[in-house]
């Protein structure tokens, strides 16, 4: 079975501070995402990358950057938090053009 | 126009009954497409691939129509556990890899 691990469930971090979301996926997909899911909002894709040190825009890049030095490992960050970035962020990968996997999420809280 | 558009429903339909969901997409040149299935609080799960020939596994049907652009899935003999959010899923006009997530339809199954 796939496996994406996020390494954080719950998170709790203060306007302006640097926040850091890890992932790591298990099973050698060159193709990994970040997501964020708001109520109403649905799934709106921040970033993702095809490949080691790699990335792409997605819908909604502003305010985050993300890096990829290892194949199994996409990280996200968020320079400087603000509120309206709380929100729950899921992690994915997936092979070629086929279907993604998700992490469990991080539900980021920003004060 | 939404590039993935589903009923959020909900739709309450009681165990043993037939339900389907249909989803339409506005890209014409996507090639990938997904039901996705989410639990409350939960991350999603890829359900099944939709194929050009329409594809079953066990209760579940996908079918996709691309002249008129639009996927559907039929559930039969409803159980109590099939109760949960289904999401529509596209590669959309972010990359052949990226894709585009409907905000779901809700099923509730009653006993």
């Amino acid at each position: 079975d796939v496996k994406v691990t996020q390494s954080s469930r719950y998170l709790v971090k203060r306007t302006g501070e640097k926040v850091f979301l890890e992932c790591v996926q298990d099973m050698d997909h060159e193709n990994m995402f970040w997501y964020r899911q708001d109520p109403g909002l649905g799934l709106r894709l921040i970033y993702f990358s095809y490949d080691v040190k790699m990335k792409e825009k997605g819908d909604i890049p502003e305010g985050y950057s993300v890096s990829r030095e290892k194949k199994e490992r996409f990280s996200l960050i968020l320079e400087s938090a603000s509120t309206n970035q709380t929100s729950m962020y899921l992690c994915a990968s997936s092979h070629g053009e086929g279907g993604q996997y998700f992490g469990p999420g991080t539900r980021l809280t920003v004060l | 126009r939404k590039e993935v558009e589903q009923d959020p429903g909900p739709f309450n339909v009681p165990e043993g009954a037939t339900v389907a969901f249909n989803c339409t997409y506005s890209n014409s040149a996507s090639q990938s497409f997904f039901w996705y299935r989410q639990d409350c609080r939960k991350e999603p799960k890829l359900l099944m691939s939709v194929y050009s020939s329409g594809n079953e596994d066990g209760r579940f049907t996908a079918q996709l129509n691309r002249a008129s652009q639009y996927i559907s899935l039929l559930i039969r003999d409803s159980k109590l556990s099939d109760s949960a959010t289904y999401l529509c899923v596209v590669n959309g006009r972010t990359g052949r890899r990226a894709l585009t997530f409907g905000s779901g339809t809700r099923l509730q199954v009653q006993p």
